[in-house]
């Protein structure tokens, strides 16, 4: 089975400073990796996906990742934090049908002005 | 497309009721799936279906859970009786496979 796991349930940074989202994943099979944000009372949001080709995947609101096979990473970064971002993030995983996806434990963005 | 909608979004009852949460999944995806978010053990799935016939359902905590997709659009998560650990927020999420999931906004459960 596949599974994620996210490093540091929060981070804090400065507006304007770079966030970096760490995701290391486990499968067993070739994976197809997601970012999901969540905003207070809301569910969650697609940030961005990889599911084959071009390693460095963009997504929406300035966010980018890249996928590491070697390192069975797939970190997720924005050079210049809003306000706005803040919320939490959701690294996941599932096989190649999306039939079992799996999400890390979350991690908490505090954006400080 | 008005997204995947649950019902209702909060829901309080008291130990020992029975408790129905609804899922009306984007029409034209053929995969549904319940979680569970609590603080302590974050989004757990509990359940998927695709095309109407459950998959797998390992994470289905106790036999007190039981879900239901008698059709394409509707999905139930039944909990009986409840319990005051149930207490969470409980997403259903669509898609059509291969693409990504696409949330509802979640039912938050009070078990008194």
């Amino acid at each position: 089975a596949q599974s994620v796991t996210q490093l540091g349930s929060h981070v804090s940074v400065s507006e304007g400073a770079l966030v970096l989202l760490r995701c290391n994943y486990s499968s067993s099979v070739p994976p197809y990796l997601f970012w999901y944000v969540q905003y207070p009372n809301q569910g969650l949001q697609l940030l961005l996906k990889y599911t084959t080709g071009a390693t460095l995947v963009k997504g929406i609101n300035g966010f980018e990742a890249e996928f590491k096979k070697s390192e069975t990473s797939f970190h997720l970064t924005k050079p210049s934090a809003h306000m706005s971002d803040a919320a939490e993030y959701f690294c996941a995983v599932s096989d190649r049908n999306n039939n079992d996806m799996r999400f890390g434990a979350g991690t908490r963005l505090t954006v400080k002005p | 497309d008005a997204g995947v909608i649950q019902s209702p979004r909060h829901e309080v009852t008291e130990m020992g009721q029975e408790v129905t949460l609804r899922c009306k999944p984007i029409s034209g995806h053929n995969s549904l799936f319940w979680y569970r978010q609590t603080m302590m053990r974050g989004l757990e799935l509990l359940i998927y279906f695709n095309n109407n016939v459950p998959i797998d359902d390992s994470g289905m905590p106790e036999d007190r859970f039981s879900a239901k997709m008698p059709n394409a659009s509707f999905s139930t998560l039944k909990i009986q009786p409840s319990e005051p650990r149930d207490s969470a927020v409980y997403f259903c999420a669509s898609s059509l496979n291969p693409s990504p999931l696409h949330f509802g906004n979640g039912t938050r459960l009070t078990v008194t």
